[in-house]
This record gives C-alpha cells, structure tokens and sequence, in this order.
C-alpha cells in the first residue's frame, strides 16, 4: 500500500500564501493528485503531476519530486473560500487506484 | 456538465436493515471506486471496478459489505446487515483512467447514519 503523510492542520492570513506538504512511499508510482473538499461537500479535483516538475493553474501550483516521494501545493493569494481540507492521493502499485492521505485542513482568517 | 451521481443522498437506517446505495458514473469513464469517509479514518478505498470488472476489494468488509455493477450506468454498494460503525459518508467516483486523462471525478455522497 501506499503511506501518505500531511499536516493535519494549517491556518493563514487572507491574501497570504500557504504551502501544504505530501510525503509517500509507494511501488510502482504512477501520478499524485490534489483535492480541495469543503466541509459536507465532495472532494474536488485540483491538480496532478506525474513528472517532476512544478504544474501551476491560476492561484495553485503543485509541485512533485519522485526521487524524494515529496509533493507540494501551494496556494496564493488567500481567499476565505479556500478555507477547506486539502487531500493528498498518490496512485501506486501497479493498478489504477487512488490512496488518500488524512487530509490537511486549512483556515484562512481575516 | 457531467457528474457522477449518488442515491440516496441521505439515508437514516436501523441496524440490521439492509442499505444499498446507487452511482451512475459519468458517461464513458472506465473505472468507478466507492469510498467510505469517516473523520477517524478519512477516505478509505472499499472496492473499484475498471470496464465493469471488480479489480480490488480489498478494502471492503466482505461479511457484510458487497459491491457489483450490473452495467456501464450503474454501480452498487449494498450493506446487509447495516451497523452503527458503518455510518459514514459513501462517495462513488469515476474517471477514464489510463487513456490520457487521468483525473478522477466524486460524486455527491451518500451520507448513512445507522441507528
């Protein structure tokens, strides 16, 4: 299986910037993915890096190193409607699922 | 818009009722998981299905948890009998994956309280 590791919880200043880290251990790696899930809603999907390399879309970047198993995504620009948990998921082993770390929840305050 | 659509969205069941929840995966997408969220536990994967066939069950509590999708527009989860600590939120997603996109999209959720 997969072991994925994130802080529990971040908090922030609107209009900051906020860096979430990912650490994993997997075989067979085969993509990362971020997702924002507000609370009582669905997860939904932010960003995927399979190489090395940063990935940027608007405020959020994500960043990868498969030789460390290290990812980050980065959030700038704070809005209060980012206030959210922000999910970790590595896709490994050979097949096609998606393991999920525990989630990092962030608040952003005025 | 696509979307991955669940039923019920909402469910209040006594112990011991057998609960089955609905996902119509979004049109064309290959693979479709179920997982359960708990704040204990967070998002645990119990089983998906790639063209229809189950590939990883693994998750799932076989005794009384059983997953099937009878066809392309429809994947269930059925508990029989249902337990307190199967309260939880069920969400079914789907992608079509290894054909280029890879992104996994959830649905709604199925919110389960088992009294």
């Amino acid at each position: 299986g997969q072991n994925i590791d994130q802080p529990t919880e971040m908090t922030a200043t609107e209009g900051a910037i906020v860096q979430i880290n990912c650490t994993y251990q997997t075989s067979g790696f085969n993509g990362l993915f971020w997702y924002q899930q507000h609370a009582g809603e669905a997860p939904t999907f932010l960003s995927y890096n399979v190489l090395d390399g940063l990935e940027e879309k608007g405020r959020f970047s994500s960043f990868l190193s498969r030789s460390k198993g290290y990812s980050y995504l980065l959030l700038k620009e704070l809005q209060m409607k980012d206030s959210a948990s922000y999910l970790c998921a590595v896709r490994g082993g050979g097949d096609y699922k998606l393991s999920f770390g525990a989630g990092t929840t962030v608040t952003v305050r005025a | 818009d696509a979307r991955v659509t669940q039923t019920p969205r909402h469910k209040v069941t006594e112990m011991g009722q057998e609960v089955t929840m609905r996902c119509q995966p979004i049109l064309g997408h290959n693979t479709v998981f179920w997982y359960r969220q708990t704040m204990m536990q967070g998002l645990e994967l119990l089983a998906y299905f790639r063209n229809r066939a189950p590939l990883d069950d693994s998750g799932m509590p076989k005794d009384r948890f059983s997953a099937e999708m009878p066809d392309a527009t429809l994947a269930t989860l059925k508990i029989q009998p249902s337990e307190p600590r199967d309260s939880a939120v069920y969400f079914c997603a789907s992608g079509l994956v290894g054909q280029g996109e890879n992104t996994i999209y959830f649905g709604e959720g199925s919110w389960l309280t088992v009294v």
